[in-house]
């Protein structure tokens, strides 16, 4: 157990539908990171949140958005769905920027658009 | 920007097999390097890590050298097991990164050991 918490762990929904996957990282930790993860793909780094604020940025689309709130946990907004969103979408959390290379994964939220 | 090459697809040995897994990568700055394994149903979880060249990093009877001549960071196990079975993904942090520390994957490596 990483100590991530991530929900839900699976989702269905259409195309042009918005979903909310949520993360609760570890406790104490104040970065959060989210990865997109497909069969072609790898891990994708999407953003980087450090205490509320916006950190770095991947290869996020303009269709998608994330935020840390005061309590440190973390949504990702993904809206205008397309069936090419069909992923894992992982949450890190690591206690500092992440200088020491180690961060600690949830179990992902599956997503499946049809 | 950076980037990490690494065996594609599957590995299929054998119990008792030696193994490697080839990892390259490149970048402009002075970067820490990781492999990560991933169990079926599980996140990613740090597997063993090297800060700076030719140091080695050590887990579970895995090894990876840190070698910046030839920019790699191949991982190796003498006999493989069963339960090593999993995904494996070797990733690297650039060191002078503005403080932003963003691991950078390689694709992900299949092992799957047969008994």
């Amino acid at each position: 157990d990483s100590g991530v918490t991530q929900t839900p762990k699976h989702l269905i929904t259409a195309t042009g539908q918005r979903v909310t996957l949520r993360c609760s990282p570890r406790s104490g930790d104040l970065s959060v990171y989210w990865y997109q993860q497909s069969l072609d793909q790898g891990l994708q780094f999407l953003i980087q949140y450090y205490n509320g604020e916006e950190r770095a940025k991947g290869n996020i689309l303009e269709r998608f958005s994330a935020q840390q709130f005061p309590d440190l946990h973390s949504e990702l907004n993904l809206s205008s769905l397309e069936l090419g969103d069909s992923a894992l979408y992982f949450c890190a959390s690591s206690a500092s920027g992440g200088s020491t290379g180690e961060l600690f994964f949830g179990e992902g939220s599956r997503l499946t658009v049809l | 920007g950076d980037s990490v090459v690494q065996t594609e697809g599957q590995v299929l040995p054998s119990e008792g097999d030696s193994l490697i897994v080839n990892c390259s990568y490149e970048t402009t700055q002075y970067p820490s390097l990781f492999w990560y394994v991933q169990y079926p149903g599980e996140g990613p979880q740090l597997h063993l890590k090297a800060m700076k060249a030719n140091d080695k990093g050590r887990n579970k009877g895995f090894e990876a050298m840190y070698r910046k001549e030839t920019t790699s960071f191949h991982l190796e196990k003498d006999s493989v097991q069963e339960s090593d079975s999993a995904v494996y993904f070797c990733a690297l942090i650039p060191n002078a990164s503005g403080g932003s520390y963003i691991p950078t994957f390689g694709r992900g490596t299949s092992l799957i050991v047969h008994p």
